[in-house]
């Protein structure tokens, strides 16, 4: 079936280093979301993907949808404390269900 | 509006009981998601309906059933619990399986 695998699993930065998370898909998708998980809460939407090589910013995250549609990518500009958590990418393929990545976790030291 | 509740937030169970995880949404959303996450696993589908009155099997189905009472509420019944049930299950709800999901608050259960 559909795999979808996201690299780190965890990452420590610096508040104001950079951060980039990478999500791979086993299958081509036919789009792909990003949602955020604060340490004890439930995961929140932050963007859906749907065309190839899309690009999409937020303020200082840029998402990123690859040629083929079968790899995509988080990055955040100089981090800060609030940008803690978890963040997974999901992919929704032919079976039309959506599936997580493992998810990024990340720790910032102030 | 409240989004998607869940009930209750934290249980603690012995093997072989059972029990119901209650799940409501107030969105009209016609999808309706119960997920499992343990550490280091992301978050796996065990359950969803795409629509009112269907349900299908996700990733890690075993040892669980659901009911879709109505288009508000989806609820995810253990029958005869196990240590390896022990987990944070979320439900979610989207307006289509494509389209983004909303998630509940979680339940934490432990089955000892």
């Amino acid at each position: 079936g559909q795999q979808v695998m996201q690299i780190p699993q965890y990452q420590h930065v610096q508040e104001g280093e950079d951060f980039t998370t990478y999500c791979n898909s086993s299958t081509t998708l036919s789009n792909i979301q990003w949602y955020k998980q604060r340490p004890g809460g439930h995961p929140v939407f932050l963007i859906q993907l749907v065309k190839s090589g899309e690009v999409k910013k937020q303020k200082r995250l840029t998402f990123q949808f690859g040629e083929a549609k079968k790899n995509s990518s988080l990055h955040i500009t100089a981090t800060q404390t609030t940008d803690v958590g978890t963040y997974f990418c999901a992919g929704t393929g032919g079976a039309q269900k959506l599936v997580f990545g493992q998810g990024t976790r990340l720790t910032i030291n102030p | 509006n409240a989004g998607v509740t869940q009930t209750p937030k934290f249980q603690v169970l012995k093997t072989g009981q059972s029990m119901t995880l209650q799940c409501a949404q107030d969105m009209n959303h016609n999808s309706m998601y119960w997920y499992r996450q343990d550490p280091g696993m992301g978050l796996r589908l065990i359950y969803y309906s795409a629509s009112e009155g269907t349900t299908d099997k996700g990733e890690v189905p075993n040892g669980y059933n659901v009911s879709r009472l109505n288009k508000r509420e989806f609820s995810l019944r253990l029958e005869s619990a196990a240590p390896s049930q022990t987990s944070v299950y979320f439900c979610a709800s989207s307006e289509l399986v494509r389209n983004e999901q909303f998630f509940g608050p979680g339940t934490r259960l432990t089955v000892l």
